[in-house]
């Protein structure tokens, strides 16, 4: 089970990149860095994942360094719709129980 | 797209009363999940299923059962309701595996949550 290590809250202003890194020292190869995005009100939903280098999306990119210890979630030009709390997770893609273990998540404010 | 529902988006019930949170999913998916959410604690895993009539206990099962008689349905069961269970509740789902049949354990779809408060 690895655990994940990543900013209780962050703020930003319309407009701008929000980088938000994660780090997961204990990864294992079967891991896969996941992240949920949670809009107040709502359940959580999957918004990107990557296993390493780098992948983009319409919502977010994801970068992933070579030792796969950490990784960063950015969202280009963020607006206000962006405040939300975001989860970064490590998933066994090799396990069929499809169990997700969630931590606090950082919470991100955009402001106008 | 998918879809979880979930019976009621805000419950309120009292010390003692037997509790039914009911969830369902569209789209044929073997596994469901029950979360609770509370502040600075993150999503917690109570309960989670595999199949129809299977089970399996999550991180902080106590206090709660769950049912799953049909494939398409996952109830949680709060047998005698305490003030410590006031939260929001999360139900999920996800596939085991996609058409291609590799895993995909990954993306759970979450239902709008209930939130439950015990008096």
């Amino acid at each position: 089970l690895a655990k994940t290590t990543q900013p209780i809250s962050m703020d930003s202003y319309e407009g701008q990149e929000v980088n938000i890194t994660c780090s997961h020292n204990n990864i294992a190869t079967n891991d896969y860095i996941t992240w949920y995005q949670q809009f107040p009100s709502q359940g959580p939903r999957f918004i990107i994942q990557g296993y390493k280098t780098k992948v983009t999306n319409e919502v977010a990119s994801l970068f992933i360094p070579a030792d796969r210890k950490s990784s960063t979630l950015s969202l280009p030009r963020v607006s206000l719709s962006d405040t939300a709390v975001y989860y970064c997770l490590v998933v066994d893609r090799g396990s069929t129980l499809g169990r997700l273990y969630f931590g606090r998540g950082t919470q991100l404010t955009v402001w106008p | 797209d998918v879809k979880v529902t979930q019976s009621s988006r805000y419950l309120v019930k009292r010390t003692g009363e037997k509790v039914f949170l009911e969830c369902v999913q569209d789209m044929d998916h073997e596994n469901m999940f029950w979360y609770r959410q509370d502040p600075g604690l993150g999503l917690r895993l109570i309960y989670f299923s595999y199949d129809v009539k299977m089970k399996e206990k999550g991180d902080i099962p106590e206090g709660y059962s769950v049912s799953r008689e049909k494939k398409e349905r996952f109830s949680l069961i709060l047998e005698s309701a305490s003030t410590n269970q006031t939260s929001m509740y999360l139900c999920a789902s996800n596939v085991i595996r996609t058409s291609s049949g590799r895993p995909n354990t990954d993306t759970q779809y979450f239902g709008p949550g209930t939130r439950l408060t015990v008096l």
